[in-house]
C-alpha cells in the first residue's frame, strides 16, 4: 500500500463547477498535512496546508479526518486557471519525512 | 528576495558516470529537502538535511547521498548513473522542520543515456 494515495484523475469539470479530490495516508504518526499544486513542466507550490478544524482560502477548502487518515480538498468556481495538478502531501512526526502523492490532474473547460 | 536556485537546469550524462546537483535555499532557511520527480508521478523524497545533519533519509540506494553546508547550501550527489536515474530533481528549503512551508527551485532535469 502507498503511504499517499489519490484519487485517480484527470479529472475533466466545466468553469464554474465544484470539484473534490480525496487522499489517504497509512501512517498515522503523520503531522503535517498541505495541498500543493504542480503546473505542467514546473514546481510544485504550496496551495494551502491542511488543518483539524478545516480551513479554507477563498474558493479553496481543506479539510483533514485523523481517524479516517483522509485529507480533501475542494475547489468551487472553477476557473480556467486552476487548471494543474493537485499534490497531497503528509509529512512525519517531527517534519523530517515528507511524502508526495502521486497527484490528481484537473482540467477545467470553458 | 531570491527564491530557491538549483544548478544546472538541465544535464545529460552517461550510464555509469557520477552526477553533483547543486541548490541554494532561501535566505534564513536552514533546512532543505531532495525530491526525485518521474514524468507522471509526484516527487519521492530522497533527503531532508536541517543546521547540516541529514535528518530523514527516502527508500533510495546508496548511490545517492548528499549533504549541507555551513551556509546551509547543499549537494546531491549521485554515482553510478542508471538510465532510471532520469528524471526531474527538485530541491525545497524550509525554515524549519515540522508544519513549516517548503518552497521549491525549478528544478534539474538529469538525463541518463
Amino acid at each position: 500500500r502507498k503511504e499517499v494515495e489519490q484519487d485517480p484523475g484527470p479529472f475533466n469539470v466545466p468553469e464554474g463547477a465544484t470539484v473534490a479530490f480525496n487522499c489517504t495516508y497509512s501512517n498515522s504518526a503523520s503531522q503535517s498535512f498541505f495541498w500543493y499544486r504542480q503546473d505542467c513542466r514546473k514546481e510544485p507550490k504550496l496551495l494551502m496546508s491542511v488543518y483539524s478544524s478545516g480551513n479554507e482560502d477563498g474558493r479553496f477548502t481543506a479539510q483533514l479526518n485523523r481517524a479516517s487518515q483522509y485529507i480533501s480538498l475542494l475547489i468551487r468556481d472553477s476557473k480556467l486557471s486552476d487548471s494543474a495538478t493537485y499534490l497531497c502531501v503528509v509529512r512525519d512526526t517531527g517534519g523530517f519525512k515528507t511524502i508526495f502523492g502521486a497527484g490528481t490532474r484537473l482540467f477545467v473547460k470553458a | 528576495d531570491a527564491g530557491v536556485t538549483q544548478s544546472p537546469t538541465h544535464l545529460i550524462k552517461t550510464r555509469g558516470q557520477h552526477v553533483t546537483l547543486r541548490c541554494s535555499p532561501i535566505s534564513g532557511h536552514k533546512s532543505v529537502s531532495w525530491y526525485q520527480q518521474v514524468l507522471g508521478q509526484g516527487p519521492q523524497f530522497i533527503f531532508q538535511y536541517y543546521e547540516k545533519e541529514e535528518r530523514g533519509r527516502g527508500n533510495f540506494p546508496d548511490r545517492f547521498s548528499a549533504r549541507q553546508f555551513p551556509n546551509y547550501s547543499s549537494e546531491l550527489n549521485v554515482n553510478a548513473l542508471l538510465l532510471g536515474d532520469s528524471a526531474l530533481y527538485l530541491c525545497a528549503s524550509s525554515r524549519g522542520t515540522g508544519g513549516t512551508e517548503a518552497f521549491f527551485g525549478q528544478g534539474t532535469r538529469l538525463t541518463v543515456v
